[in-house]
């Protein structure tokens, strides 16, 4: 399958500033990635689809002035936490998505806004 | 948009015995079907995977079954062993072309006693 790292691995930054997260797909040319959160002992929750060279998808909830997203390579997308708060603390967790939709996940990064 | 929804939460069982998890899942264009181990901390990997035309796969003491007409799916896992021991969700997603991101199961919490 394909192999995702992601960077940093551990952020803790204090409330109001932002946090950028880099997601890397390091054998597979990637037109999609995707950005999951994930809330301590919950499910993975999908917030956008990453584009090559257009603009994500947001699903519904997720604001898109807070989370930017940057696609604009085959192998790199960020996420961008804008003015992060407290309850912006979780697990963000990218994918890449093979032909015929199998997705290999990042190792996810732990955000910690104080 | 899909929901799925994922039973038992945990799942007790001793080494050797059998452990079954079920998730049903309510959008019938759903039709891929892929199970994730994810143990704590770590990123979730992909164990096995069904596509709609498919009723049952296995693979060595994995397999999983689908029903498309009940929309349900479920996950065998047999002669279990300690190191089966974490949380295992299913998801759903219209996978054509790989542009689809995936909607979670809530996880069931698999514990295998010695």
């Amino acid at each position: 399958g394909a192999v995702v790292s992601q960077h940093p691995s551990r952020v803790i930054c204090k409330s109001g500033t932002s946090v950028k997260i880099e997601c890397r797909s390091l054998d597979f040319q990637a037109t999609t990635m995707f950005w999951y959160r994930q809330f301590p002992k919950q499910s993975l929750m999908l917030m956008a689809t990453s584009n090559e060279g257009s603009k994500a998808t947001y699903e519904q909830g997720v604001e898109k002035d807070k989370f930017l997203i940057n696609h604009a390579s085959l192998t790199l997308s960020t996420l961008t936490v804008t003015s992060a708060h407290p309850e912006d603390s979780s697990f963000y967790i990218c994918s890449v998505s093979s032909f015929g939709g199998t997705q290999y996940f990042g190792p996810g990064t732990r955000l910690t806004v104080l | 948009g899909e929901n799925v929804e994922q039973h038992p939460s945990t799942l007790s069982v001793q080494e050797g015995d059998s452990a079954v998890i079920k998730c049903t899942y309510s959008d019938s264009a759903s039709n891929y079907f892929p199970w994730y181990k994810q143990e704590l901390g770590k990123r979730p990997q992909l164990i096995i995977d069904i596509r709609s035309n498919v009723g049952e796969k296995k693979d060595q003491r994995i397999a999983v079954t689908l029903n498309k007409t009940a929309k349900h799916f479920s996950l065998h896992i047999t002669e279990t062993q300690p190191e089966d021991s974490a949380v295992y969700f299913c998801a759903a997603s219209e996978a054509g072309g790989g542009a689809d991101g995936l909607t979670f199961g809530k996880g069931t919490h698999l514990i295998i006693q010695p």
